[in-house]
């Protein structure tokens, strides 16, 4: 199973762009990359998904280069409810019970 | 309407007891999870459950005792609750493509 590796925590203002790095070196070919959000108190949630290139929804963009082996969640213009707990995971598309969650990357955003 | 529901949020009790926790979801998916959030953040599986039979069962004590009785519940049953048991207990489910929905935890305190 894939290991996955995200900066413990970042900081950033109201306005800004949040680009957060996940390193996956040995991801498989089958796996695909999701990004969950977890707010206090409440249970992860399902942000964004994606195998190559770029995914954009209404919440975020995923930058994924060639090689697969890192990932970048993009969240334009973040306001201070974005402050929550990012987990990158790396694993099958269709096989949830598989996928590991890491330690996630806690994201504060100051006024 | 909640998706996946799960009772009871908080569970204050003593060392030795025996509690329960319940889980339903809504959303007709097949495959349903229990995970366990400790003090640390690290969100770590426990079991899975697809169409009522158990696929997943990770290192857990057989203390901890999951139960099915149809694919929209799956509870969990704690026996001779210790300290160490003390986590935020997640339930979620998944569709067919492996996007996962979680419950809002039920935060288990073991005095």
């Amino acid at each position: 199973l894939a290991k996955t590796t995200q900066p413990i925590s970042m900081d950033s203002y109201e306005g800004q762009e949040v680009n957060i790095t996940c390193s996956h070196n040995n991801i498989a070919t089958n796996d695909y990359i999701t990004w969950y959000q977890q707010f206090p108190s409440q249970g992860p949630r399902f942000i964004i998904q994606g195998y190559k290139t770029k995914v954009t929804n209404e919440v975020a963009s995923l930058f994924i280069p060639a090689d697969r082996k890192s990932s970048t969640l993009s969240l334009p213009r973040v306001s201070l409810s974005d402050t929550a707990v990012y987990y990158c995971l790396v694993g099958l598309y269709s096989s949830a019970s598989k996928i590991i969650f890491g330690s996630g990357t806690r994201l504060s955003i100051r006024p | 309407d909640t998706a996946v529901s799960q009772t009871p949020k908080y569970l204050v009790t003593q060392m030795g007891n025996d509690k329960s926790i319940k889980c339903e979801q809504n959303l007709g998916h097949d495959t349903m999870y229990w995970y366990k959030q400790d003090s640390k953040k690290f969100l770590k599986i426990m079991f899975s459950y697809n169409n009522k039979e158990l696929i997943i069962n990770e290192t857990v004590p057989n203390r901890f005792s999951p139960k099915s009785p149809d694919k929209a519940h799956l509870n969990l049953h704690i026996n001779s609750l210790e300290l160490g048991d003390s986590a935020v207990y997640f339930c979620a489910s998944s569709n067919s493509v492996g996007e996962l929905f979680f419950g809002e935890g039920s935060r288990l305190t073991v005095l």
